[in-house]
């Protein structure tokens, strides 16, 4: 089973910040957090991840609170080419490593 | 382009026949990952494959049929697959140990009907 919950869909205007959150009070301490998008039945596409601290790319910036129990991605300027279904995943290590996906996200942003 | 490509991107077939989906990559990873995704629905990790080895079956039926004959091939050999089993099926791969990100790369998807 998923080890997140995420709010099944959010709406954005078109240049503001998109922000999503995400729980995972049940990760554990060696394990990461992975955010992925998935636009219209195409293969997930990587975004971003992070153990503790705030990471940041050209995509976008994960913020991680302090207790790891939960996670925002936040798209600071949100264009229509960014409406997708959002994962985020808790990825376990047992062996090979398992990235287990949840129901995620979806994201419309709105012009 | 991410690196991992399946083939076929679409396969109709009945629910006797015989059929095989390829995944293959030439990333240099060792692990490589079998999902599911139905109508709607999230993605189902289905089986992983970590140096050619199996390391994960999620509890999906004989009628699925994973081959790995070395760390950049992946196959799904299918057969007498019901209607319930059409989806979309994408394959993934990813380093392991220290090596990069630890992401998973996913090809297009092999998208399955089954009649």
């Amino acid at each position: 089973d998923a080890k997140t919950t995420q709010p099944t869909s959010m709406d954005c205007a078109e240049g503001r910040a998109a922000n999503l959150p995400c729980n995972h009070s049940t990760i554990s301490g060696n394990e990461y957090v992975y955010w992925y998008r998935q636009i219209h039945s195409q293969g997930p596409q990587y975004i971003i991840h992070g153990l503790k601290n705030n990471e940041t790319n050209e995509m976008a910036s994960l913020i991680i609170t302090e207790d790891r129990k939960s996670s925002t991605l936040i798209l600071p300027h949100a264009t229509l080419r960014d409406t997708a279904v959002y994962y985020c995943i808790v990825r376990v290590t047992s062996g090979t490593y398992k990235y287990i996906f949840g129901t995620g996200t979806r994201l419309k942003v709105l012009a | 382009e991410t690196g991992v490509t399946q083939t076929p991107r679409h396969l109709v077939m009945g629910m006797t026949n015989k059929k095989s989906l390829k995944c293959e990559q030439h990333l240099g990873h060792n692990a490589m990952y079998w999902y599911k995704q139905s109508a709607k629905k999230p993605l189902e990790l289905m089986f992983v494959y970590n140096f050619k080895e199996q390391t994960e079956n999620n509890s999906v039926p004989s009628r699925f049929s994973p081959e790995c004959p070395n760390s950049s091939h992946l196959f799904l050999h299918l057969h007498t697959l019901q209607p319930e089993d059409s989806a979309l099926y994408l394959c993934a791969s990813s380093p392991t140990g220290l090596a990069g990100t630890g992401e998973l790369f996913f090809g297009e998807g092999s998208r399955l009907t089954v009649l």
